[in-house]
């Protein structure tokens, strides 16, 4: 049972133009909430989080939007740009990190059009 | 460079040999986390530590696998009698005990033959 879900596997996207990436989650015990970005054969770097007890966390380009009633993340980038290209993963955790770490989803391939 | 490092980037191996995998976490993070990726995937936990006291293990973690933090720093994670299905990236990540943040090394890409 998948307790994040991405259900996008790829989305493309013109450049300049707002890249929105979603994520819902099952588990009600996530309070922390994180985007990590991955390119080909490199490790996944975290990119931006945000705390249950806000809905909205922005930094620069990215913007991460959280609706806890209907229990959907989206992260925003604008504008987009081609290096944003890559393999975006939504992560959640338990108060406290939780004993099984991250829980992450399958991960959206953004691609970005020139 | 004082970020998650981990050796060596890629493994090519016969079905039934042991592999051993090296990560050095960044020096001040107390807590090492082991994850595997197979394509079209997440990453998984697999376990972690807290200083050198392995706190959980996934059940994905068979008895084939073992991981160590002997002195709390560096951390290996060994593979024995290797078998096709453990083919994947092995990721490690370090962070502070407080953080839920973490951060990710280059990750060992296992091949099984």
């Amino acid at each position: 049972d998948q307790q994040v879900k991405q259900n996008s596997p790829s989305l493309s996207v013109q450049e300049g133009r707002i890249s929105i990436l979603n994520c819902d989650y099952t588990n009600s015990m996530f309070d922390y909430f994180l985007w990590y970005k991955k390119y080909p054969a490199e490790g996944p770097t975290f990119l931006i989080s945000i705390s249950s007890i806000k809905d909205k966390n922005e930094d620069g380009r990215f913007t991460v939007f959280l609706n806890k009633s209907a229990k959907h993340l989206s992260l925003h980038i604008v504008p987009s740009q081609p290096g944003d290209s890559a393999v975006y993963f939504c992560a959640a955790s338990e108060p406290g990190g939780g004993a099984d770490g991250l829980t992450f989803g399958k991960g959206t391939h953004l691609i970005i059009q020139p | 460079d004082t970020g998650v490092s981990q050796d060596p980037r890629h493994k090519i191996t016969k079905r039934g040999q042991n592999v051993t995998f090296r990560c050095d976490p960044i020096s001040e993070h107390n807590r090492l986390y082991w994850y595997r990726q197979t394509l079209g995937q997440g990453p998984e936990f697999l376990t972690y530590f807290q200083n050198e006291a392995q706190l959980e293990k996934s059940r994905l973690l068979s008895d084939r696998f073992s991981a160590e933090r002997p002195k709390g720093s560096f951390s290996t994670l060994e593979i024995q009698r290797t078998e096709q299905g453990d083919s994947a990236m092995y990721l490690c990540a370090s962070s502070l005990v407080s953080a839920s943040v973490r951060f990710f090394g280059p990750g060992t890409r296992l091949t099984v033959l």
